[in-house]
């Protein structure tokens, strides 16, 4: 059963640091690629970050570029979100996801509250 | 950048009947590069449909995609307690980013 587990939410000072989790199981992690979403609780979504199999590649949305920096561990089976310089506007709960194609994902977690506030 | 936008924000409809969820988007979207999902309250969201009418694993086919170009349809053909929930689109591609609608829900009548 493939199963993400996400970590390491809290609440944070704006200008603060975290270093999000997401521990994976049930399938071949270092095949896949793997995005980080995030979703202010009752509203939509939207994409954060991706990463390539390998961890050489990602790229990231332009509201967290240069703050947000994306990385694999895939001998841990797990993927690390370090987020630095957060603002107020960060407040959410983060997913990451597997990738099936091009950006859809087809597996979750059940996501980590982060919440930027003084 | 394209901008999708769902209809209607909100539906009520009672179990057994049909649902039509739509979304527009404000340019041609490439291949028919659209998904639908899922999501129930304090849960992850669960793709329903990709490449506009493929199911995902493990879907019913109660459930079904359609549309090309700007506008794309979800359809629940007999509705069941179960699929009361949002539903969100989403357009994707070779390269970020990746957009969502801001979602339609679907509630019991």
């Amino acid at each position: 059963e493939v199963q993400l587990v996400e970590s390491g939410g809290g609440l944070v000072q704006p200008g603060g640091s975290l270093r999000l989790s997401c521990a994976a199981s049930g399938f071949t992690f270092n095949s896949y690629w793997m995005h980080w979403f995030r979703q202010v609780p009752g509203q939509g979504l939207v994409w954060v970050s991706l990463i390539n199999p390998e961890g050489t590649f990602t790229n990231y949305a332009d509201s967290v570029r240069g703050r947000l920096t994306l990385s694999r561990d895939n001998a841990k089976n797990t993927l690390y979100l370090q987020m630095n310089s957060l603002r107020v506007e960060d407040t959410a709960v983060y997913y990451c996801a597997r990738d099936l194609i091009r950006g859809v994902s087809d597996y979750w977690g059940q996501g980590t509250l982060v919440t930027v506030s003084s | 950048e394209i901008v999708l936008t769902q209809s209607p924000g909100t539906l009520s409809l009672s179990p057994g009947e049909r649902a039509t969820l739509s979304c527009r988007a404000t340019q041609s979207v490439s291949n028919n590069y659209f998904a639908w999902y899922q999501q129930k309250p304090g849960q992850a969201p669960r793709l329903l449909i990709y490449d506009a009418s493929s199911r995902a694993t493990g879907i019913p086919d109660r459930f079904s995609g359609s549309g090309s170009g700007t506008d794309f349809t979800l359809t629940i053909s007999r509705l069941e307690p179960d699929d009361f929930a949002v539903y969100f689109c989403q357009h994707y591609g070779d390269s970020p980013p990746y957009i969502f609608g801001q979602g339609t829900k679907l509630e019991i009548k």
